[in-house]
This record gives C-alpha cells, structure tokens and sequence, in this order.
C-alpha cells in the first residue's frame, strides 16, 4: 500500500525557518517524481515544487523561488521542503504528493495526510 | 483570480447531472494534458481524472472528463451525497513552468 506520511510542520514566526519531511513507502520511491503542494486555511490547492526522480529537474512556484528548497534522499525513501524567510501568506497545510507521469505534468495520484504550518508572530 | 477560472460553486439534487468547466489558455490547457481532484470535507485531494479523460481504479463512470481547446470540463451524472466535496482542475503551464490548479469548485448535492 502506498503510503506518505508528512512531518515537521508548526508554529514558527515570520521570517523564520521550518523543514517539512515526507517519508514514503509501498512502492519504488526512485521510479517516482515527487511534489509539494499547500492549501492555505478555507482556500483552493496550491502548488509548490516538484522534483524529478534523480533531483535532476526542480520546479517551484514563483510565490516561494528563492526561499524554499526541495530535495529528496532516494535511500531514505524521503521527500523534504526547506523553508526559509517564512511569511504569514505561507500558513497552510502541506501536501505531499507522488506524480503519476514524468515530469512536467500535474497527475498527482496519491497524496499524504498533509502537515499544518503556521507563521504568526 | 486563478490561472484556471471555475465556477465557484456548483449543485444539484440527487439523480442530477453537473458540470464544472475550468478554463486555461494555449500555455496550459491548450497544450497540456488537464487533470481533475476531489476533496471531500477535511480529507487530502484524491486524483478523479488524469490525462484530461483517464478515470483511475475505484472512480465510478458516473463521473467523466472532457477537454476542448483551452478548457475542460468535469460531468458528474446519477448526483449522489457523497460526491459534495470540492474539485479542482489542474495542468502544467509552460509560461510559468510549474503545476497551476483552479479556484476550485465548491458542489453542493440538495
């Protein structure tokens, strides 16, 4: 069964730092594209990054380029998302998501349980 | 304002047919491949269709997809209770090269 599990979310004041962990099992986790995608409070999906099996192709949305970093350790079986110079519009829940097709594409077929992180002062 | 206009909100009452339309441009839709999310209520997305018309294993055919130039459309017949949730259309965009989702459609089953 496919199964990712997101981790390191909270409460953090702007401008500060947060390290989200994905960890992922129940299939080939170097055969897969993965993705972060957030959901602000009441709001719609809204992408974050993507990053292509080998970390070779990296994606990110302009609202967070230059401040968050994606990254994978493939003999982990793990997905993570530094965040730095966090804003309060950066407050949301955190998505985890594998890609079903090679990247660029935007068939996102399992997600995880998602990670709520709060920036307020 | 979404990259990928939806109706806010949608309804019907059981038994009904619905559609959603999402609405892209020639950098998304128009030359990338439209898929749809459902959401029920305090639960993460689920895939309903990839490939602009692939439905996945376990996605009844009440539900079918369409895309037409630059926008698409999601149909849901035989309107059931269980299908109020939120769906959204998403695409790659070859402008901004990233994943755009949109707003969003709220379906309420009366």
């Amino acid at each position: 069964e496919v199964q990712l599990v997101e981790s390191g979310g909270g409460l953090v004041k702007p401008g500060g730092s947060l390290r989200l962990s994905c960890a992922a099992s129940g299939f080939t986790f170097t055969t897969y594209s993965m993705n972060w995608v957030r959901q602000a409070p009441g709001k719609g999906l809204e992408w974050v990054s993507s990053i292509s099996t080998s970390s070779s192709f990296i994606y990110y949305a302009d609202s967070v380029k230059g401040r968050f970093t994606i990254s994978r350790d493939n003999a982990k079986n793990s997905l993570y998302l530094q965040m730095n110079s966090l804003r309060a519009e950066d407050t949301a829940v955190y998505y985890c998501a594998r890609l079903y097709d090679i990247l660029p594409a935007s068939n996102f077929d399992y997600w995880g349980q998602g990670t709520l992180v709060t920036v307020s002062s | 304002q979404s990259v990928l206009p939806q109706p806010p909100s949608a309804s019907g009452t059981p038994g009904q047919r619905v559609t959603i339309s999402c609405s892209g441009s020639s950098s998304n839709i128009g030359s990338n491949t439209v898929n749809w999310y459902q959401q029920l209520p305090g639960t993460a997305p689920k895939l309903l269709f990839y490939t602009n018309n692939q439905r996945p294993s376990g996605v009844p055919d009440r539900f079918s997809g369409s895309k037409s130039g630059t926008s698409a459309s999601l149909a849901i017949s035989g309107l059931q209770s269980e299908d109020e949730a939120d769906y959204y259309c998403a695409a790659w965009d070859d402008s901004l090269n990233g994943v755009v989702f949109g707003g969003g459609t709220k379906l309420t089953v009366l």
